[in-house]
């Protein structure tokens, strides 16, 4: 079985700050990862998802990823943070690839202090 | 390319009503899957859609049923609604999943169950 763990509901940093969100998976299988963002009364939209190649993944608006399979974890980050980035964010696992069934984590929702 | 559409983007059902969402899948896309996001959570899968047959399902009871056309969209028909069914339900559009492909997700239809 599949799952996702996001460690807090809700993380807010201020521009310009590094920014952190945690995901812990378990998969019995060696798992795609992924991570969506939602913006408010809007679909989701993938940021980076690692499928088994490099352990560091970049992905889009500067945000990347890093695969650590002794610690089961997945964690986002981005250098610096811009009020943009005030989101709801998902890590999420499936077997193949988002086209697949994806087991999403409950969210994090990001808010950013000017 | 319009990408994944879904209508209507909102909708207001009496508890014990049934409701169709529907979704047009990006151009070229075979594969349909739907998604129920309830307000402050994850978004969940419900079932997908490939050659106009069910190809997986999730933990959802059988009032919530789909239908594949040929044209590759899809319908989502849930019966006897509850209040517990208020939520954004997501149609997402791929591939075959098996290639590995991506999938992409529409906005979304806010159904509201009062």
């Amino acid at each position: 079985a599949q799952s996702v763990t996001q460690l807090g509901s809700h993380v807010s940093v201020s521009e310009g700050a590094l920014v952190l969100l945690r995901c812990n998976y378990s998969s019995s299988v060696p798992p795609y990862l992924f991570w969506y963002v939602q913006y408010p009364n809007q679909g989701l939209q993938l940021l980076l998802k690692y499928t088994s190649a490099a352990t560091l993944v970049k992905g889009i608006n500067g945000f990347e990823a890093e695969f650590k399979k002794s610690e089961t974890s997945f964690h986002l980050t981005k250098p610096s943070a811009h009020m943009s980035d005030a989101a709801e964010y998902f890590c999420a696992v499936s077997l193949y690839s988002s086209a697949s069934k994806i087991i999403f984590g409950s969210g994090t929702r990001l808010s950013i202090r000017p | 390319d319009a990408g994944v559409t879904q209508s209507p983007t909102h909708l207001i059902k009496t508890r014990g009503q049934q409701v169709t969402l529907r979704c047009s899948p990006k151009s070229g896309h075979d594969t349909v899957s739907w998604y129920q996001q309830a307000l402050g959570q994850g978004p969940q899968f419900i079932f997908q859609y490939y050659e106009e047959e069910e190809r997986q399902r999730g933990n959802f009871p059988d009032r919530f049923s789909g239908h594949q056309f040929p044209n590759y969209s899809s319908e989502l028909n849930v019966n006897a609604l509850w209040l517990g069914d208020s939520a954004l339900y997501l149609c997402a559009s791929s591939l075959d999943p098996t290639l590995g492909t991506e999938a992409f997700f529409g906005q979304g239809t806010r159904l509201t169950v009062v």
